[in-house]
């Protein structure tokens, strides 16, 4: 069954600090991977994904086939990226198809 | 943003009325989704479509329908809301899968109160 997980409901760290953002998947065959971002009130934004191997805002994701991790990171936090991150599975094929699959997500706090 | 609306934006109802969400696209998306975002539990599927009248249940699809007479519309309805549906409820709409991507786009959200 596909299932993503964000261990970490809380995440804070100082400004200018690195800031790594964990997310763990199970899923069978080949997913495609997301991070979706939502700022306070806002709504949901795509981040980026794994397929496209851009950095955004700063934050990287490398998708790891091995230990089924996708985990975000950016080697210096800014007070901005202050938000609720969503790390997001979609099925390639079969029952998944159209479907995303979100972790609980994590709320990232950036102090000054 | 994607041109996506929701309507209404937020509703106060009583347990046991009818509610019905709206979300129009004007990008002519061949799929879209309801979700409902609770703390703790992230976001959740609750139904999906992928073309007019199609329409399949998500994982927390109990105590909702859907319906999509048009491809820009897709309607959420609470047929008898509870208190536990309390919730905020977002729209997404996702690219044709032949482009080979499965980015979905997200509305702006309804907060949606049942007392």
């Amino acid at each position: 069954a596909q299932r993503v997980t964000q261990p970490e409901k809380l995440l804070s760290v100082f400004k200018g600090a690195p800031v790594e953002l964990k997310c763990n998947y199970s899923y069978s065959g080949s997913p495609e991977l997301f991070w979706y971002v939502q700022y306070s009130r806002q709504r949901l934004q795509l981040l980026l994904r794994h397929i496209s191997r851009e950095s955004i805002k700063g934050f990287t994701a490398d998708l790891n086939k091995g230990e089924t991790s996708f985990h975000l990171k950016k080697p210096f936090a800014q007070e901005e990226d202050s938000a609720m991150y969503y790390c997001a599975l979609s099925g390639r094929g079969g029952s998944t198809l159209g479907r995303l699959y979100f972790g609980r997500g994590t709320q990232l706090t950036v102090w000054p | 943003d994607a041109g996506i609306t929701q309507s209404p934006r937020h509703k106060v109802t009583e347990t046991g009325t009818p509610v019905t969400l709206r979300c129009h696209q004007t990008e002519n998306h061949r799929y879209m989704y309801w979700y409902r975002q609770d703390p703790g539990h992230g976001l959740r599927l609750i139904h999906y479509s992928y073309g007019v009248k199609d329409t399949d249940k998500g994982e927390v699809s109990d105590g909702y329908s859907v319906s999509r007479s048009k491809t820009e519309d897709f309607l959420l309805t609470l047929e008898s809301a509870t208190s536990s549906q309390t919730s905020v409820y977002f729209c997404a709409i996702g690219e044709d899968r032949r482009s080979g991507t499965d980015t979905q786009y997200f509305g702006p959200g309804t907060r949606l109160t049942v007392l």
